[in-house]
């Protein structure tokens, strides 16, 4: 069935430092991809997504490349923030599928520090 | 645009007793809503898919009969957690679909606890 794996937190990081979370995804048919964000004490906000091969989502500096051939949609940021200090969750949605739900991957704390 | 809430933000309740979770797409029409389970530190984990004006899709392992869910408009789903107990303490997020496109937003979740 279809997964999504994403790298064991939490990651600290300094502020301005570059981020990378890794996120891979097994699927059949074709998946979109996603990134959401859940800031403590909140529910989660799509940050970004990219529906087809080499589709590159982008949003608050954030972003992440759908490559097919690695099965992979990693995040990356070039200079983080003290404000980025969230969970992040890498999903999919199986676009042949209607109605069909997000797998999401078990997500990955950020803490950035000052 | 694409907000969605719930209420209550929280709540706290004794064993044995029912709980109602609404969920609501304030500013759009959602034929499907989900409702999902996250339980601390952990990932979201999907427990059904509500389509509006049938009955839900219940994902392996969870009890239709425990966790009610209607649909009974194209804004509102709502999860009834009967005969709660401790174990059914959690997190419970919704999540609404905005026509063809398969982009879910999210309410900001129902923190239960059952004493």
């Amino acid at each position: 069935g279809n997964s999504v794996t994403q790298m064991e937190g939490p990651v600290t990081l300094s502020e301005e430092a570059f981020l990378t979370i890794n996120c891979t995804y097994t699927a059949t048919g074709y998946p979109s991809l996603f990134w959401y964000v859940q800031y403590p004490g909140e529910g989660l906000q799509l940050l970004l997504k990219a529906t087809k091969a080499d589709d590159k989502g982008s949003n608050k500096g954030f972003e992440a490349t759908y490559r097919k051939e690695t099965t992979s949609f990693h995040l990356e940021k070039g200079s983080v923030q003290v404000s980025d200090s969230a969970v992040y969750f890498c999903a999919l949605s199986d676009q042949s599928q209607a109605g069909t739900a997000l797998i999401f991957g078990k997500g990955t704390t950020l803490s950035v520090s000052s | 645009g694409a907000v969605v809430s719930q209420h209550p933000s929280w709540v706290i309740c004794k064993s044995g007793t029912s709980v109602k979770i609404e969920c609501r797409s304030l500013d759009f029409q959602a034929t499907t809503m989900f409702w999902y389970r996250q339980f601390p530190k952990q990932s979201l984990m999907l427990m059904a898919t509500s389509n509006e004006g049938s009955k839900a899709t219940y994902e392996q392992g969870v009890e239709k009969d425990k966790f009610l869910i209607n649909h009974a408009s194209l804004t509102l789903s709502t999860l009834t957690v009967t005969s709660a107990h401790p174990e059914d303490s959690s997190f419970y997020i919704c999540s609404a679909r905005r026509g063809a496109t398969d982009t879910q937003y999210f309410g900001p979740g129902t923190r239960l606890t059952v004493l």
